[in-house]
């Protein structure tokens, strides 16, 4: 049974161009929660969504930061006009149910680096 | 708004000893804690999940200890090794976080184990 899985690793982009993060649940998870780890900082919630919808974004910053998870596909982080500040990892997590005490898993995360 | 705080930032200690890392929480009304196991550049490993109406959790070498009333929760290593070496996450599920449904983390607390 694969894990949460991630793609890409590692993505380079110059600043003002867009980053697209990919996270697909493990197997029978159908909700998914990106959470981003800035440098000397810990883990910090973004967005929580379930197929089709967003059911809490209140971590997102309110611009030129948005995320989907579509009926078939994984869930799409996208960043557009990045800037320095960005580069940072970012977790994809999933759980089989939405309810606060369900156990979320872990993807191994993609590192941004903003030039 | 929730706030997690681990004691120590940062812990040395000689193969062989015990271990105990601290976690503290602000907002007592929790619905689980967990704790992660994060290696240099990788993701985060689920360690245990203690449900708030849960005391303890114990996985091999790891218990985790739960007092949700003082808003404190405890991960005794047990005979440490090498491998133990590694940032230690502690996260908390509750209404008051940066989410709904998403985890408040720590700053963790890193680990070395001296062979």
């Amino acid at each position: 049974n694969a894990g949460v899985m991630q793609n890409p690793r590692h993505l380079v982009r110059r600043r003002g161009q867009e980053a697209r993060l990919r996270c697909s649940p493990m197997k029978g998870h159908s909700h998914v929660y990106w959470y981003r780890q800035l440098p000397e900082e810990g883990l910090k919630f973004m967005v929580y969504l379930q197929k089709e919808n967003i059911i809490d974004e209140s971590g997102m910053p309110k611009e030129r930061f948005s995320a989907e998870f579509p009926k078939e596909g994984p869930s799409i982080l996208r960043i557009q006009q990045v800037v320095r500040g960005d580069s940072a990892a970012y977790f994809c997590a999933s759980s089989r149910a939405g309810y606060s005490y369900n156990e979320q898993f872990f993807g191994p995360g993609t590192r941004l680096t903003v030039l | 708004k929730q706030e997690v705080t681990q004691i120590p930032a940062a812990l040395s200690v000689p193969e062989g000893e015990n271990l105990v890392l601290n976690c503290s929480f602000t907002d007592s009304a929790i619905y689980n804690l967990q704790w992660f196991r994060q290696d240099p550049g990788k993701g985060l490993t689920s360690l245990l999940l203690i449900q708030s109406s849960q005391r303890e959790q114990t996985s091999g070498r790891l218990n985790a200890s739960l007092d949700k009333s003082s808003g404190r929760s405890t991960l005794y290593i047990a005979a440490s090794q090498p491998g133990d070496s590694a940032t230690y996450l502690c996260a908390v599920s509750s209404d008051s976080g940066g989410g709904a449904d998403g985890l408040t983390f720590g700053k963790g607390t890193h680990l070395i184990i001296q062979p």
